[in-house]
């Protein structure tokens, strides 16, 4: 059973900011977001994750609704090096739960 | 420069074949994965390890086998190697005290003719 749920596929304008949303509506209180991405065939690459709280790094900007049932990722400026596949993940943060990968979003930049 | 690496990038085999599919790190992790990914879909989990002599069966049902017989390396052998078995295998490793930030290594695609 999937536990988020992602747009397949979305477009955006070289040096505007891309923000993918993913809906968690069953995540648990001790269930994070996680996001990542994969470059055509390279291996996924972490970008960043959230319990509650907004949070910001070098890469992006996660936004989690105060209901924690939705997220958005924000890259603020997006480049044609952006354009990956963008996955979404809920798991705990401590324990044995390995990564699981759904389908993602396939982001497209253009210039 | 990557911390996680496989060989060998590309491999061609013919049916019937065994191979081992190699993935060392040099980060001292103690969590190792492999994941399995046709063209285009999704990745799915087959192996996992917590540490030295610790193995789990993931997700995608494999038959393929892992060992972990030190931290750093954790190789995936196919016995008889199958056309189905033609995919791209992806490991990655995570430390037991950093539980997000999963390395993975550029891949190996196989295929078996």
């Amino acid at each position: 059973d999937a536990k988020t749920t992602q747009p397949p596929s979305m477009d955006c304008a070289e040096g505007r900011a891309a923000n993918l949303p993913c809906n968690h509506s069953t995540i648990s209180g001790n269930e994070y977001v996680y996001w990542y991405r994969q470059i055509h065939s390279q291996g996924p690459q972490y970008i960043i994750h959230g319990l509650k709280n907004n949070e910001t790094n070098e890469m992006a900007s996660l936004i989690i609704t105060e209901d924690r049932k939705s997220s958005t990722l924000i890259l603020p400026h997006a480049t044609l090096r952006d354009t990956a596949v963008y996955y979404c993940i809920v798991r705990p943060n401590s324990g044995n739960t390995p990564l699981v990968f759904g389908k993602g979003t396939r982001l497209s930049v253009i210039a | 420069e990557a911390d996680i690496y496989q060989t060998p990038r590309y491999l061609v085999i013919g049916t019937g074949k065994k191979i081992t599919l190699e993935c060392s790190q040099t980060m001292g992790h103690d969590k190792m994965y492999w994941y399995q990914q046709d063209p285009g879909m999704e990745l799915h989990l087959i192996h996992y390890s917590y540490g030295v002599n610790s193995t789990e069966k993931g997700d995608l049902s494999s038959e393929s086998t892992v060992s972990r017989i030190r931290t750093e390396h954790f190789p995936l052998t196919l016995e008889s190697a199958r056309p189905s078995h033609t995919s791209q295998y992806l490991c990655a490793s995570s430390a037991a005290a950093k539980n997000y930030g999963y390395t993975f290594g550029s891949g190996t695609r196989l295929t078996v003719v």
